[in-house]
Formats: structure tokens, C-alpha cells, sequence
């Protein structure tokens, strides 16, 4: 069974500032997808990068990268020179390889940052 | 089009009642996927379908849910005699077949639902 561990349940960051939300994850598969979604207040869920487990190259979006170390399965969120409009609930989630392709989500971290 | 929109986005019920949510994807998505979100929970996998074929249900999903996909378009979902432990968000989603890699899924807005 998959499972994604994201071990923060809040962080701080200043405006302007890096900041590193932690994902863990563990599969039998081989192939497989993870992914970071961000849910604001308002509670919609919104993509905002995605990671093969083939990709050589960590995946960049914008402000958004992502730290994959395959070995340590881990799948770290940066998000650099962060913004007010960041402050929200962040959920790594991994997508296994079978047909059904659902995702299995982590508890998420609150990300709130500060003027 | 406008992305995958939810009905309603707010309900409010007495234990007890019946309740149902739709759910209108992308148009030309195949797969469709419902999710219930607890407070403080990431959200949890509950049914999918490709076309009008529900192809997996969650033990989550006891006989007091049911989900349906006529015709491969919209989808409903009915509680039947709401308990408390039924309020949650419940988030619909659709993918296009054969798309892999990025944003795969598309997440309507929620139905969030509390009972009383």
C-alpha cells in the first residue's frame, strides 16, 4: 500500500523568504507520480507541481520546486520568495501506477507567511 | 469551458436525511474521481469512475453511499440517513484518458457538507 507522510503540520516563513515543506513517501511500485496541491481557505485544490519517478531532473514551476531524492523517497515542496498569497494548506500526494490512478494523500502542512 | 464544477457548493442537514451532490467534469475527461475531506485530513480516496463504469469503490464508501455516472457525463453522489460523521468536504475530480504526468487531475470547488 502507498503512503505519504508530511510530518509539519504548521510552518512560518517570511515574506521574501525559502521555504521547505517535507514530504515522505513509500510505494512498491516502480512507476509512479507525486505531486504538490495547494488548498487555500477557500478549499478548492489547486496543482502545483508534479514529479515522474523516472524524471531525472527535479521538477520546477515558477517560485515552485520540488527536492526528489529517490533513494531517501522523499519529495520536498521549495517554495522561494514567498509571497502572502502562499499562506494556505500545501498536500504532497502520490499517484500509483495501477489503472484506477487515484491519488493517496498526506495530512498536509499549514503554511502561514508573515509580513 | 469553465474546468469541473460541484452542486451544491454548501449543505447544511439534519442527521438523518438524504442528501446528493453533482458533479459536471471537463467534458472530455473520462475518468472521474470523488474524494471526502475531514477537517484537518487530507483528502480520501472514495470512488472512480471511467465513463459511466464505476471501476473501484473504497471500503470507505459504506452502503449508505452511492455514486452514479449516467451516460459517462455528470456524476451524482447521495448519502442516505446522514450521520455527523458524514460532514466533510467532497471533492470531485476529472483526468482525460491517457494523460500521464502534471496536472492530472482537475478538482472542481467542493461540496461541503454539515450535519447537524
Amino acid at each position: 500500500a502507498q503512503k505519504i507522510t508530511q510530518t509539519q503540520p504548521g510552518m512560518f516563513v517570511q515574506e521574501k523568504e525559502a521555504v521547505t515543506l517535507d514530504c515522505t513517501y513509500d510505494t512498491s511500485d516502480q512507476s509512479y507520480g507525486l505531486f504538490w496541491y495547494k488548498q487555500p481557505s477557500s478549499g478548492e485544490m489547486i496543482f502545483l507541481i508534479y514529479q515522474g519517478s523516472y524524471d531525472e531532473q527535479n521538477a520546477t514551476e515558477g517560485r515552485y520546486s520540488l527536492n526528489f531524492q529517490k533513494a531517501r523517497k522523499s519529495a520536498n515542496l521549495v517554495i522561494s520568495a514567498s509571497q502572502l498569497g502562499d499562506s494556505a494548506m500545501y498536500f504532497c500526494a502520490i499517484r500509483n501506477a495501477g489503472n484506477n490512478r487515484k491519488l493517496i494523500w498526506g495530512l498536509g502542512t499549514s503554511l502561514a507567511v508573515n509580513p | 469551458d469553465t474546468g469541473v464544477s460541484q452542486d451544491p457548493r454548501h449543505k447544511i442537514t439534519k442527521r438523518g436525511q438524504n442528501v446528493t451532490f453533482r458533479c459536471d467534469p471537463i467534458s472530455e475527461h473520462n475518468r472521474l474521481y470523488w474524494y471526502r475531506q475531514t477537517l484537518g485530513q487530507g483528502p480520501e480516496f472514495l470512488t472512480y469512475f471511467q465513463n459511466e463504469a464505476q471501476l473501484e469503490k473504497s471500503r470507505l464508501l459504506s452502503d449508505r453511499f452511492s455514486a452514479e455516472r449516467p451516460k459517462g457525463s455528470f456524476s451524482t453522489l447521495e448519502i442516505q440517513r446522514t450521520e455527523q460523521g458524514d460532514s466533510a468536504m467532497y471533492l470531485c475530480a476529472s483526468t482525460p484518458l491517457g494523460f500521464y504526468g502534471g496536472n492530472e487531475q482537475f478538482f472542481g470547488p467542493g461540496t461541503r457538507l454539515t450535519v447537524l
